[in-house]
């Protein structure tokens, strides 16, 4: 199974700061990689897609880059509604696998 | 809208059988391979199980074959997982997804059904 290790699994963070997610592939996983946002009780929801596509109706502070092991999310200026978990998942290969999270917490 | 909708959680004792079900709203299942992705506190998400457009093609993970079985009704535009020989390790909640094809990103997922292994 591909692993897909995240970095960090909390961040602390302030309204308007600028954060940065990593994700990382055990293996080369060409652009087959999402990132999602994930609050309490609520669905997961796809914020990007192809490791870089914006998803439709995303805002554009967030942004996705990387590819092959790589892969990074990045939160610009953010707002108090970003408060949440995010997690990465790869879709290269079955099993598809998840990093473990990124709590980002006030 | 679209929308996923799953049902059926609940508590069983080890050994025991649960069917979960997710129902489909704002699009066809038809035109989507459907997911079912579980998430343990503590322990992340684990995918579990896939079944494509005609439900002819399905795939699981290695902790569930063998005991979990994943099908789809057209007519009620709805997927099930009937879970069977239910482990404490089982527990979790359970998700449902949707992606455009194999091997694609899930885009849309379910709020979530909870399932409790337990004595």
């Amino acid at each position: 199974d591909i692993q897909m290790t995240q970095s960090p699994s909390s961040l602390s963070a302030s309204v308007g700061d600028r954060v940065t997610i990593t994700c990382r592939a055990s293996q080369g996983i060409r652009n087959d990689l999402g990132w999602y946002q994930q609050k309490p009780g609520k669905a997961p929801k796809r914020l990007i897609y192809a490791a870089s596509t914006l998803q439709s109706g995303v805002p554009s502070r967030f942004s996705g880059s990387g590819s092959e092991t790589e892969f990074t999310l990045t939160i610009n200026s953010l707002q108090p509604e970003d408060f949440a978990t995010y997690f990465c998942l790869q879709h290269n290969t079955y099993p598809y696998t998840f990093g473990q999270g990124t709590k980002l917490e006030i | 809208e679209v929308q996923l909708v799953e049902a059926g959680g609940g508590v069983v004792q080890p050994g025991g059988s649960l069917r979960l079900s997710c129902a489909a709203s704002g699009f066809s299942i038809d035109d989507y391979v459907l997911h079912w992705v579980r998430q343990v506190p503590g322990k992340g998400l684990e995918w579990v199980s896939l079944i494509n457009w005609d439900g002819d093609n399905t795939n699981y993970a290695d902790s569930v074959k063998g005991r979990f079985t994943i099908s789809r009704d057209k007519r009620r535009n709805s997927m099930f997982l009937q879970m069977n020989t239910l482990r404490s390790e089982d527990s979790g909640v359970y998700y449902c997804a949707r992606a455009v094809g194999n091997l694609y990103s899930l885009d849309y997922w379910g709020q979530g059904a909870l399932v409790t292994v337990s004595s």
